[in-house]
């Protein structure tokens, strides 16, 4: 039983370009959700899907942006890229129906240059 | 918005010793959990809290949930080489915000052999 796949696992951007990050949840889940872990701290919520459609999001701009598909994979957008917006990305899957706890990915390291 | 301040930031202990670390609130959360991430990896799942006074074992691990909801701590007993790694705490409001998870800045942990 596959966890949660995220690809790529590292990734080189310029300032200003845009990034599409992808996640397929565990076998079973239907929820998705997205964080940032900038280097040395904890993750931070950035957005959360469910049926395809973001039920709740943190304190991140415009910029970020998702989708989530009907086989419930789902991405990330980063438009207009920031140097601080290197970090590691961590998608987290979950049943939603049965509040299971998330199980997180191996995330995805994104470096802007 | 919610911050959780975990303490200690780091500790550096002999193979067999106990641990303890805490994270505090400035506001209620109704679920709290701790995981544990190791290098390049994301977070796992040791132990989650759902009630106010709940005190819960994992093996070697024991977390409790503040009865004041703004407070839980992590002790290992025994500790291993294994055990190193980075700790964090992350509470949950429940309800609408279903979810999304506020994690502390972390501890890390080193354990001499």
């Amino acid at each position: 039983d596959a966890g949660v796949t995220q690809s790529p696992t590292h990734l080189i951007k310029t300032r200003g370009q845009q990034v599409t990050l992808r996640c397929s949840p565990k076998s079973g889940h239907d929820t998705v959700s997205w964080y940032q872990q900038a280097l040395g701290q904890g993750p931070q919520f950035i957005f959360q899907y469910y049926e395809e459609e973001e039920r709740q999001r943190g304190n991140f701009p415009d910029r970020f942006s998702g989708h989530q598909f009907p086989n419930y994979s789902s991405e990330l957008n980063v438009n207009a890229l920031l140097l601080g917006d290197s970090a590691l990305y961590l998608c987290a899957s979950s049943l939603r129906q049965i509040y299971t706890e998330a199980f997180f990915g191996q995330g995805t390291r994104l470096t802007v240059v | 918005g919610q911050q959780l301040n975990q303490s200690p930031q780091s500790m550096f202990i002999q193979e067999g010793e106990d641990v303890s670390m805490n994270c505090t609130s400035s506001s209620i959360f109704n679920t709290w959990l701790w995981y544990k991430q190791d290098p390049g990896e994301g977070p796992v799942l040791l132990i989650a809290l759902y009630k106010a006074g709940e005190l819960t074992s994992n093996g070697r691990l024991t977390a409790q949930f503040g009865i004041t909801r703004k407070d839980s701590f992590l002790n290992i007993s025994a500790s291993i080489p294994s055990d190193v790694g980075i700790y964090f705490c992350a509470g949950r409001t429940g309800g609408t915000s279903y979810g999304k998870l506020t994690f502390g800045q972390g501890t890390i942990l080193t354990v001499h052999p």
